[in-house]
């Protein structure tokens, strides 16, 4: 069963910092891209990051963009945000999620997400 | 980055109703596009990709048509499980950028 569990949530001040992990479960993780995904409370979904199976190409929100870095450690199974000088309207669930793909291999989409782990950006 | 929208924003609808929902892309992104499900609480659920293709264990009353940049989503026969926030994906770039929601309500 593919599992997703993310954690490193929580209340931080703004300027500054918190990295979540998602530890991946039950498929080759190694196999596929992964990326975050956040929510605000009572908000739409707003795509964060991705990065590919081997952290060959990575990319970011233009509103997270300087300021968040994704990576990844395949032997841990595991993925990482690393979030620096947040700001208040970075507060939300942050996901990840697996991008899955068809049999052709051309087409793309979120096939499983966690929980998310929520992250609150207070003085 | 390319910019997803969609209409209605929220919708009022009743069990066996035929609901639409529209995304429409501000560039051609072919047929790259997901939907999701989501309900409250819940993570989303994709229930359609490559803008027409229904993912294993979604009902058939879910489909979902268009490319280039203007694309549908059909709920045939709106079910009482089925009041949700549906969200479009596009995936043509690398960033997999969101329509903003449409809420099916009853």
């Amino acid at each position: 069963e593919v599992q997703l569990v993310e954690s490193g949530g929580g209340l931080v001040q703004p300027g500054r910092s918190l990295r979540l992990s998602c530890a991946a479960s039950g498929f080759t993780f190694d196999d596929y891209a992964m990326h975050w995904v956040r929510q605000a409370p009572g908000k739409g979904l707003e795509w964060v990051s991705g990065i590919s199976w081997n952290s060959g190409v990575i990319d970011y929100a233009d509103s997270v963009k300087g300021r968040f870095t994704v990576s990844r450690d395949n032997a841990k199974n595991s993925l990482y945000l690393q979030m620096n000088s947040l700001r208040a309207e970075d507060t939300a669930l942050y996901y990840c999620a697996r991008l899955g793909f068809d049999s052709s291999g051309f087409y793309y989409y979120f096939d499983f997400w966690g929980q998310g782990t929520l992250v609150t950006v207070s003085s | 980055d390319i910019q997803m929208t969609q209409s209605p924003s929220s919708l009022s609808a009743s069990v066996g109703d035929r609901v639409t929902i529209n995304c429409r892309a501000s560039q051609s992104i072919s047929s790259y596009l997901n939907w999701y499900q989501q309900k409250p609480g819940k993570a989303p659920k994709v229930l359609i990709y490559a803008a027409s293709s229904l993912q294993s264990g979604v009902p058939s009353r879910f489909s979902g048509s268009g490319s280039g940049t203007d694309f549908t989503l059909t709920i045939s026969s709106l079910q009482p499980e089925d009041f949700a926030t549906y969200y479009c994906q596009q995936t043509y770039r690398t960033s997999r950028t969101f329509g903003p929601g449409t809420k099916v309500e009853n």
